[in-house]
């Protein structure tokens, strides 16, 4: 089955510690986009790609980092740098089209929830 | 910033009865429009999304878009308690194509 597979499910950091999350996917979507939710909040943008080695910052970049070396691939570092890292990761994936089409649509992962002990 | 507003609810409805959920945006250069559903703890998945003015239907669902207004609704007839989760409202970012911005999301419940 074609889908976005993301691991781990629950992650737990201490303080200083780097953690990445992982986020493949077998659909040859050409996009990939991190979000992060906290409770009661929409999803806010944090990285993006739209093409292998490439990426783009979203509204709140600070504190993360990714990579997109394979078209299938697009894994989130979580570093010490974040102040507040506990949230629900949500990874994704499209296709690039026209605006006015439903290529743009996007598909989630399960989602990976961090905690800060 | 673009902005995407929803009623944050909680709304409540009983069975059979019709939800309706709202969204207005910032941004007139949008020109998608999509509504995802959000059960606890579980990703967004896709209801239905719309590009042109008007109605859109499928099924129980119906989004209605209105530019001119910057107004985008859901109306999910003969509600069920299987609907009861949280309705998040995204549009897209302008010239990028793919990029999203979401609304807090509308929490429904739906009482037998």
């Amino acid at each position: 089955d074609g889908g976005i597979t993301q691991s781990p499910k629950y992650l737990f950091r201490k303080e200083g510690q780097n953690v990445t999350l992982s986020c493949e996917q077998n659909l040859n979507h050409d996009a990939m986009y991190w979000y992060r939710q906290d409770p009661g909040q929409g999803l806010r943008l944090i990285y993006y790609s739209q093409i292998v080695n490439d990426f783009q910052k979203g509204d709140i970049a600070e504190g993360y980092s990714v990579s997109r070396e394979k078209k299938e691939s697009f894994p989130l570092t979580v570093t010490s740098a974040q102040k507040n890292p506990t949230a629900f990761y949500l990874c994704a994936s499209s296709i690039l089209g026209a605006i006015n089409s439903g290529a743009n649509v996007l598909t989630f992962g399960a989602g990976s929830r961090l905690t800060v002990l | 910033q673009k902005e995407v507003e929803q009623n944050s609810g909680p709304l409540s409805v009983p069975e059979g009865a019709i939800a309706s959920l709202n969204c207005t945006y910032s941004d007139r250069g949008s020109q998608s429009f999509f509504w995802y559903r959000q059960y606890s703890g579980k990703s967004p998945e896709l209801i239905m999304f719309i590009y042109s003015n008007g109605d859109k239907e499928d099924g129980r669902f119906t989004a209605q878009l209105n530019k001119a207004s910057q107004y985008v609704s859901l109306l999910i007839r003969d509600s069920q308690p299987s609907d009861s989760a949280t309705y998040l409202c995204a549009v897209s970012g302008g010239s990028t194509l793919g990029r999203l911005y979401f609304g807090r999301g509308t929490q429904l419940t739906v009482w037998p």
